[in-house]
């Protein structure tokens, strides 16, 4: 069975830094594409990036590009969604999902929880 | 970069109705790399269709998904109770390589 499993909810204040995690079981790991997609409070879903754990090649969205680093450990079957430094912006509630394989993008099967990050003073 | 439109915005009918959700991209989708995603209040999405017409795992037959190049539908035929959620498209053919429409929200009239 397929699974996605993120790490749990954040409390934290601007300008700090901050890294979510969502490990993937049931398939082999490296050979799919694994994104991260944002949902604000009572908003749409907003793609942000995107990471083949084989060769570890990403993409971003222009809206997010240089905002925050995707990586992925195949070791550990795991990825990765870090900021170096939250703005209150950033609250939001976080989903990473499986996408396609090699060059095919592909539509998202396999959703995590998700991971609601909150950033206030 | 592709844009999505979905129209309408909110759309309120009742169970057993017909619904009819549209999505429209400034420019063509490769392929026909255009899905269909289901969400419900404090869930994840949910895949329903992808290739513009083939059913994700699982999904009933009266959700159908048609069109090509900047026009898609989801159409549900009747619709059950549960079928009352957001409905997002994304195409994933065209850099950047994905985009999600605003959704639509199906509402019980």
């Amino acid at each position: 069975e397929v699974q996605l499993v993120q790490s749990g909810a954040e409390v934290k204040k601007p300008g700090e830094s901050l890294k979510i995690s969502c490990k993937g079981s049931g398939y082999s790991f490296s050979n799919y594409w694994i994104g991260w997609v944002r949902q604000m409070p009572g908003k749409g879903l907003e793609w942000m990036a995107i990471i083949y754990p084989g060769d570890s090649d990403t993409r971003y969205s222009p809206s997010f590009q240089g905002q925050v680093t995707i990586s992925a450990d195949k070791s550990i079957s795991t990825a990765y969604l870090q900021w170096s430094s939250l703005k209150a912006s950033d609250t939001a509630m976080y989903y990473c999902a499986r996408f396609g394989s090699g060059n095919y993008y592909g539509s998202a099967g396999y959703w995590g929880q998700g991971t609601l990050v909150t950033v206030s003073s | 970069e592709i844009v999505l439109t979905q129209s309408p915005g909110t759309l309120s009918l009742s169970p057993g109705e017909r619904a009819t959700l549209s999505c429209r991209a400034s420019q063509s989708v490769g392929s026909s790399y255009l899905a269909w995603y289901q969400q419900k209040p404090g869930q994840a999405p949910r895949l329903l269709i992808y290739g513009a017409s083939i059913r994700a795992t699982g999904i009933p037959d009266r959700f159908s998904g048609s069109g090509s190049g900047t026009d898609f539908t989801l159409t549900i035929s009747r619709l059950e109770p549960e079928d009352f959620a957001v409905y997002y498209c994304q195409q994933y053919g065209s850099s950047p390589p994905i985009t999600f429409g605003q959704g639509t929200r199906l509402e019980m009239k």
